[in-house]
C-alpha cells in the first residue's frame, strides 16, 4: 500500500498568515493526488484534485503542488472559515489512501 | 441537487452483520462509481472499498482491513449502493460515507452525511 505522510498534524496560524501543509508518498504517484477539508461533524469537501487543481466554487487562497512524492497545499491568507482538518489523497493504486491530516487552528 | 443519503448504521455486538444503504439522487447513478470511507471517532479517513458501474461490470475493491468481511453491491434500479458488513470487530466502530467518484478528475466529489456504526458488546 502506499503510505501518505502528511505534516505537520497540527498547526495554529493567526488570521492572514500563510499556511503551507506537506504530503509525502512513499512511492511515486505522478500527480494522482487530492486534498480534502473536513469540518468538525461535516463530511469531507474535496478543494484541489490531481495536485494543483483548483475545485469550482473553491477559493482562490488555496492552492496545491507538487508531483512524484512530495506535494504541498497552502492557504495564502488564513480565514476564520478555514479552520478544518485537511488530507491529502492518492488515487494512483489500490487501495486508495489518505494522509493522516493536518487540524489547522487559529491562534 | 446531487445528494448521496446513507442510512442503517446502529449498535451491533462483535461478529455480527449490519447493512448500510447509501441513496443517491440528483446525478446519473448508473454511471458513477460509489466509494465507502470510514472515519473512527478523532481518527483520519480509511478508504474501505468501491463498486464501478455496470459499464466496467460492477468490480468491487476492498481495503486489506475488511477484505472477506464486507461486499459492496449496488441497485441502479433503485439509485442505492449497500455495504454489507459481516463477522464485524470492535475496530470496525466509525462514521461510515459513501461518496461519489468523479470520472476524469478521480475525486470524491459528492458525500453523504455518513452514518455511525458502534460495535459494542
Amino acid at each position: 500500500d502506499i503510505q501518505m505522510t502528511q505534516s505537520p498534524s497540527s498547526l495554529s496560524p493567526s488570521r492572514g498568515d500563510r499556511v503551507t501543509i506537506t504530503c509525502q508518498a512513499s512511492q511515486d504517484i505522478k500527480d494522482n493526488l487530492n486534498w480534502y477539508q473536513q469540518k468538525p461533524g461535516k463530511a469531507p469537501k474535496i478543494l484541489i484534485s490531481g495536485a494543483s487543481n483548483l475545485e469550482t466554487g473553491v477559493p482562490s487562497r488555496f492552492s496545491g503542488g507538487g508531483s512524484g512524492t512530495y506535494f504541498t497545499f497552502s492557504i495564502s491568507s488564513l480565514q476564520p472559515e478555514d479552520i478544518a482538518t485537511y488530507y491529502c489523497q492518492q488515487f494512483d493504486i489500490l487501495p486508495l489512501t489518505f494522509g493522516g491530516g493536518t487540524k489547522v487552528e487559529i491562534k | 441537487e446531487v445528494q448521496l443519503v446513507e442510512s442503517g448504521g446502529n449498535l451491533v455486538q462483535p461478529g455480527g452483520s449490519l447493512k448500510l444503504s447509501c441513496a443517491a439522487s440528483g446525478f446519473t447513478f448508473s454511471g458513477s462509481a460509489i466509494h465507502w470511507v470510514r472515519q473512527a471517532s478523532g481518527k483520519g479517513l480509511e478508504w474501505v472499498g468501491r463498486i464501478k458501474s455496470k459499464a466496467n461490470t460492477y468490480a468491487t475493491a476492498y481495503a486489506a482491513s475488511v477484505e472477506g468481511r464486507f461486499t459492496i453491491s449496488r441497485d441502479d434500479s433503485k439509485n442505492t449502493a449497500y455495504l454489507q458488513m459481516n463477522s464485524l470487530k470492535t475496530e470496525d466502530t466509525a462514521v461510515y460515507y459513501c461518496t461519489r467518484l468523479r470520472s476524469g478528475s478521480f475525486s470524491f466529489d459528492y458525500w453523504g452525511q455518513g452514518t455511525l456504526v458502534t460495535v459494542s458488546s
